[in-house]
């Protein structure tokens, strides 16, 4: 069985900061990694995802994250934030042996001051 | 465009009633997912279905039904049974294949008793 921990529910930058979201992973198996983003009343939109190939990856928005097996980390960044980045995040990993099924995270709320 | 659509997009139900919720994919999309979002929680799976007449249990079943006719539609019924069904509501699909795959998302039902 996988798990995926969140650091931090809440995480406040100011407009134009470094955004890092950090995700730790737990899987007995190669595991698949994805970070998602959902706006208030809004469903899930992917961001990003790492499938075994390069270990950072880019996705839409600005946004990347790098897969660290050593660390068991795929911690999602962006250089600059920007006020429409503000939105919650969610990490999740695939159990490659049980189908594609997710496990998310808790989450993590972005806010952006201005 | 293809997609997935849920409705309705809010929901009243009153204590005791049964309320069906809507998902629909025209992705050919063989697996599809259920999820609760509770505020703090992130996703909990319902159930899932990874083929038409197919479905299984997630880890919060109880007091939910599903059923799965036809490849495009996926409802799900919260009875009476469901103690504390007020929450967000989101519908997935994604290939059937083994974990390489992300999920799409439908816009979500908001049910709130009353």
């Amino acid at each position: 069985a996988q798990s995926v921990t969140q650091l931090g529910s809440h995480v406040s930058v100011s407009e134009g900061a470094l955004v890092l979201l950090r995700c730790n992973y737990s899987s007995s198996v190669p595991p698949y990694l994805f970070w998602y983003v959902q706006y208030p009343n809004q469903g899930l939109q992917l961001l990003l995802k790492y499938t075994s190939a390069a270990t950072l990856v880019k996705g839409i928005n600005g946004f990347e994250a790098e897969f660290k097996k050593s660390e068991t980390s795929f911690h999602l960044t962006k250089p600059s934030a920007h006020m429409s980045d503000a939105a919650e995040y969610f990490c999740a990993v695939s159990d490659g042996d049980a189908g594609n099924m997710l496990t998310f995270g808790g989450g993590t709320r972005l806010m952006v001051k201005p | 465009d293809g997609g997935i659509t849920q409705s309705p997009k809010y929901l009243f139900r009153k204590e005791g009633q049964n309320v069906t919720l809507s998902c629909e994919q025209n992705l050919n999309h063989d697996a599809m997912y259920w999820y609760r979002q509770d505020p703090g929680q992130g996703l909990r799976l319902i159930y899932y279905s990874q083929i038409v007449n197919d479905f299984q249990k997630g880890d919060i079943a109880e007091g939910y039904s599903v059923s799965r006719e036809k490849k495009e539609s996926f409802p799900l019924t919260v009875t009476s049974a469901q103690k504390n069904p007020t929450a967000f509501y989101l519908c997935a699909s994604s290939i059937a294949v083994r974990g390489r795959t992300e999920a799409f998302f439908g816009q979500g039902t908001r049910l709130t008793v009353v």
